[in-house]
C-alpha cells in the first residue's frame, strides 16, 4: 500500500516564475492538505481540498492555488515566485470527516533564486 | 485554534523514558490533543492523540491532566531513532487544519 507520494523531490526556480507541485494521497484517502515549512519552522497550513473543492484555507496569498482531481490527487501552484517562497512543501492526506490523523508525504524542496 | 507551549529542546539517554510536556490552557471541550514528530528531512509522522483519557499505542503513551490544560508524551524506552522534533497540536477531528508550533527538539544520546 503506497503512502503519500510527492513530485518532484527538489526544484529550483527563478524569482517571478511559476511552479506546480504534485501529490498522490494514500490509498483510500479523499482529502489532501498542503503545508509550507520554512527552514527551522513548523509546517504552516496552506489549504485543504475535498471533493475537488478548496474546503479551507490558511493565511496565504492568492498566488498560492490548488486543484484536486477526481482520483483525489492534487496540485499546488505558486505564481510570481518570491525568494521567501523557498521552503519544504508538504502534502498530507486523510479520510475527510472521519480522520484522526494525517499522513504526510516526504515533501518537495523548492528553492527560489 | 488553541495554542500550545512546548520546551524548545530536551535531551534523553538511550533506553530511558523521554517525557515531553505540553501546555494547552485554552483548549476547548471538543478539541483533541495530537502529537506528531518530524525526523530530519522527512514529513511529520502521527504518534498518538487523546481527548481526556490517557492513551497508549505501540509508539508512545499520552497523559492528559484532568483539567486538560496540559499533557505529556512518554516514549518509554527512547532509541537513537527517536531523535526528532516533536509537535503537540490541539485540533478538532475531521477535516483537520493542523497548526504546528516550533515543537520540542528531542536529542537521544548513547
Amino acid at each position: 500500500d503506497a503512502g503519500v507520494t510527492q513530485s518532484p523531490t527538489h526544484l529550483i526556480k527563478t524569482r517571478g516564475q511559476q511552479v506546480t507541485l504534485r501529490c498522490s494521497p494514500k490509498s483510500g484517502h479523499d482529502t489532501v492538505s498542503w503545508y509550507q515549512q520554512a527552514l527551522g519552522q513548523g509546517p504552516q497550513f496552506i489549504f485543504q481540498y475535498y471533493e475537488e473543492e478548496e474546503r479551507q484555507r490558511g493565511n496565504f496569498p492568492d498566488r498560492f492555488s490548488g486543484h484536486q482531481f477526481p482520483n483525489y490527487s492534487s496540485e499546488l501552484n505558486v505564481n510570481a515566485l518570491l525568494l521567501g517562497d523557498s521552503a519544504l512543501y508538504l502534502c498530507a492526506s486523510s479520510l475527510g470527516g472521519a480522520d484522526y490523523e494525517q499522513y504526510f508525504g516526504p515533501g518537495t524542496r523548492l528553492t527560489v533564486t | 485554534d488553541a495554542k500550545t507551549t512546548q520546551p524548545t529542546s530536551m535531551d534523553c539517554a538511550e533506553g530511558r523514558a523521554a517525557n515531553l510536556p505540553c501546555n494547552h490552557s485554552t483548549i476547548s471541550g471538543n478539541e483533541y490533543v495530537y502529537w506528531y514528530r518530524q525526523i530530519h528531512s522527512q514529513g511529520p509522522q502521527y504518534i498518538i492523540h487523546g481527548l481526556k483519557n490517557n492513551e497508549t499505542n505501540e509508539m508512545a503513551s499520552l497523559i492528559i491532566t484532568e483539567d486538560r490544560k496540559s499533557s505529556t508524551l512518554i516514549l518509554p524506552h527512547a532509541t537513537l531513532r527517536d531523535t526528532a522534533v516533536y509537535y503537540c497540536i490541539v485540533s478538532y477531528t475531521g477535516f483537520q487544519k493542523l497548526v504546528f508550533g516550533t515543537g520540542t527538539r528531542l536529542l537521544v544520546s548513547p
